[in-house]
């Protein structure tokens, strides 16, 4: 079975601080992975995704991640966090056929 | 994306109940899911919502403490039957064009059982 695993379970930056979130996962064929993220009091929202091709994907508000097939990594980079940028981060992957697993989140607070 | 709302929103309810929960979505959908996050913890899928057939549960699941039906290609219901305070959850739908496909997140229901 797929696993997933976020290194940090909590993170504290300062504004304009640079941002990198760690995912690992297990699994040894072709998967799909994502972050989602949840600000505090919303709904769990798609940050970005990867399906093939680049493995430099850029999201919504500035964020980007970058799929190392041989380290199964996807790691979460932002170059400069805001405080509008606390929330819980998840990572989650896929492969053909099942379903979504998800890490265990990282929350992030940033202070102003 | 598809607009996927829940009711209830939150809900505080007595050992030994059970509510129904129900996610509507403002387009038809292949695949519907349900998940549920524990305080403190991450997502865990429960089952995969079919339309017209029974529920698929994963490990740890069972049908007779979480019922769910899909009448239709936008509607879903989860049963959290005989509750106890370890139910307490957000419990969320997703849905999604197939397995593999990016799944988008329902508000959630904040369920507590005293």
């Amino acid at each position: 079975a797929q696993s997933v695993s976020q290194h940090n379970h909590h993170v504290i930056l300062s504004e304009a601080a640079s941002l990198e979130l760690g995912c690992n996962y297990s699994y040894g064929g072709t998967v799909n992975l994502f972050w989602y993220v949840q600000y505090p009091g919303q709904h769990l929202q798609l940050l970005l995704k990867y399906f093939s091709g680049d493995p430099l994907v850029k999201g919504i508000k500035g964020f980007e991640a970058e799929f190392i097939k041989s380290k199964f990594s996807f790691n979460l980079r932002k170059p400069s966090v805001q405080w509008s940028d606390t929330a819980e981060y998840f990572c989650a992957v896929n492969n053909a056929g099942n379903m979504l697993t998800f890490g265990g989140g990282t929350r992030l607070m940033v202070k102003p | 994306s598809a607009v996927i709302s829940q009711k209830p929103s939150r809900d505080i309810c007595q050992r030994g109940t059970s509510l129904t929960i129900q996610c509507q979505v403002d387009s038809q959908v292949t695949m519907m899911f349900w998940y549920r996050q524990q305080p403190g913890q991450s997502l865990t899928l429960i089952a995969t919502a079919n339309q017209g057939s029974e529920a698929t549960y994963e490990s740890g699941f069972v049908i007779d403490k979480f019922p769910i039906s899909r009448p239709n290609l936008t509607f879903s219901t989860l049963t959290v039957s005989n509750m106890s305070p370890e139910d307490s959850s957000i419990y969320l739908c997703s849905v999604g064009s197939s397995g593999a496909d990016t799944q988008y997140f329902g508000p959630g229901t904040r369920l507590t059982v005293l």
